[in-house]
């Protein structure tokens, strides 16, 4: 079974400043993608990021990045020139490759922005 | 565009009550999961579906049913509520890629279970 684990459950940023999140995760397959949902005050769930492991190249979407490790099984999530609207929980999810279907999701990052 | 859609918001129920929580998507998507949040837990998969007649189980699946008789709904049933069960409760949805479409989530059940 896999595990992820986010080991800061809460995070404060400045507003406009940069903020990095950790995630962790266990696992002994060698295909596996991995994504960062938000889900803000409002509790509607969005993919903000995904990563293909076999991928090295670290996916980004605008003000979000991401730093893979896939050696180190790390894959935090930077968060460039943070607004007052980044303010929600991030959850880090693994989903196996190879036709499975069970999305593992960490326990949340609670983060908020500081105008 | 209505996307995934969860009724009703909130419910509370006496132990031992049985409920329905409906989900419904309009996106054509073959895949479905019921998730349960609670605090400090993260979201823990229940039960999933990947298509018409085809249902799986998650993490946490037992006290809950499931049935998947069309493409659109994917309800979740509580035949003998405990107060354990109090949680919040997301359908999420996709296309058979799941690797590569996102999930589409409803904006939750709120259930207690006194």
């Amino acid at each position: 079974a896999q595990t992820v684990t986010q080991s800061q459950p809460e995070m404060s940023v400045q507003e406009a400043e940069t903020v990095t999140l950790s995630c962790t995760y266990d696992t002994s397959e060698s295909n596996y993608y991995l994504f960062w949902y938000k889900q803000p005050p409002s509790r509607q769930m969005i993919l903000v990021i995904r990563q293909e492991a076999y991928k090295q190249q670290n996916a980004t979407e605008n003000r979000f990045s991401v730093n893979f490790q896939k050696a180190a099984k790390s894959f935090s999530l930077k968060i460039s020139d943070s607004q007052l609207g980044d303010t929600a929980m991030y959850f880090c999810a693994f989903l196996p490759g190879a036709g499975s279907y069970q999305l593992t999701f960490g326990k949340g990052t609670k983060l908020s922005v500081i105008p | 565009n209505a996307g995934v859609t969860q009724t009703p918001k909130f419910q509370v129920l006496k132990t031992g009550q049985s409920m329905t929580l409906q989900c419904a998507q309009d996106m054509n998507h073959e895949y479905m999961s019921w998730y349960r949040q609670d605090p400090g837990m993260g979201l823990r998969l229940i039960h999933y579906s990947v298509g018409a007649g085809i249902t799986d189980q998650g993490e946490v699946p037992n006290g809950y049913n499931v049935s998947r008789s069309t493409t659109e709904d994917f309800p979740l049933r509580l035949l003998s509520a405990a107060p354990s069960q109090t949680s919040v409760y997301f359908c999420a949805s996709s296309s058979s890629d799941v690797y590569n479409s996102p999930l589409h989530f409803g904006n939750g059940t709120r259930l207690t279970v006194t």
